[in-house]
């Protein structure tokens, strides 16, 4: 089973201010299949990044997916309010399908 | 639009067992596998497993092998998560997904709204 280690555990910023989230990967993850997800309170995840680098439908290009093998990035480039939020990576390139621990973006 | 809506909140007493309903609606029912995640209280996602609508294959987490069930319904465009022996740990909101690609190994473009199920004597 992949093992997927985000970090930080939280990370706290101001709107406008630029997040990098890390997604590390106990093996090398098959295709570069990463995906990433946000995730607010009281409602199911929504899909941001698959595949390491594509945007899904609707999002903005504010969000960006990078890297490769064991190491992958989201980021953020200027937060706005809507953003703060939990972000989870999956890996999909192995069975069983895993996700990260999350990452806590909130307001400084 | 792709939507996927599931049945409501459930509490259950350990040992008991789980229903859990999920009815897609938007596209090609047996064209995308659906997947079922869970998240205890204050936690992470866990995977449980995946059923293909088109012939009814599943496939589980071993995790979760010989406790669960997943089965689909083509003619109600519905998909069930049947989950026995439960237990405290079982606490959780738990999701239907639409996997992307079509394959068993997938990522999720679209959930349910998730279905709380409380474990408690």
């Amino acid at each position: 089973e992949i093992v997927l280690t985000q970090s930080p555990g939280t990370l706290s910023l101001s709107p406008g201010e630029r997040a990098t989230l890390s997604c590390r990967a106990s093996q090398s993850v098959s295709s570069n299949y990463l995906a990433w997800y946000q995730q607010k309170p009281g409602q199911a995840p929504r899909l941001l990044i698959y595949g390491t680098v594509s945007r899904a439908t609707g999002i903005p290009d504010r969000f960006s997916g990078s890297g490769s093998e064991t190491d992958f990035t989201l980021t953020i480039s200027r937060l706005e309010p809507e953003d703060f939020a939990v972000y989870y990576c999956q890996q999909y390139g192995n069975s069983p399908l895993t996700f990260g621990g999350g990452t806590k973006v909130e307001i400084k | 639009q792709v939507q996927l809506v599931q049945s409501g909140a459930e509490v259950k007493k350990p040992g008991a067992s789980l229903k859990v309903s999920c009815k897609a609606s938007g596209y090609t029912f047996t064209d995308n596998h659906i997947h079922w995640v869970r998240q205890a209280p204050g936690q992470g996602l866990e995977w449980m497993g995946t059923v293909n609508p088109s012939g009814g294959y599943t496939t589980y987490a071993q995790k979760f092998q010989g406790r669960v069930t997943m089965t689909s319904d083509t003619p109600t465009l519905t998909v069930y998560m049947d989950l026995s022996s439960l237990r405290s740990e079982d606490t959780a909101v738990y999701y239907c997904a639409r996997g992307f690609t079509g394959g068993i190994r997938d990522l999720f473009d679209s959930w349910g709204q998730g279905t709380l199920v409380t474990v408690s004597s």
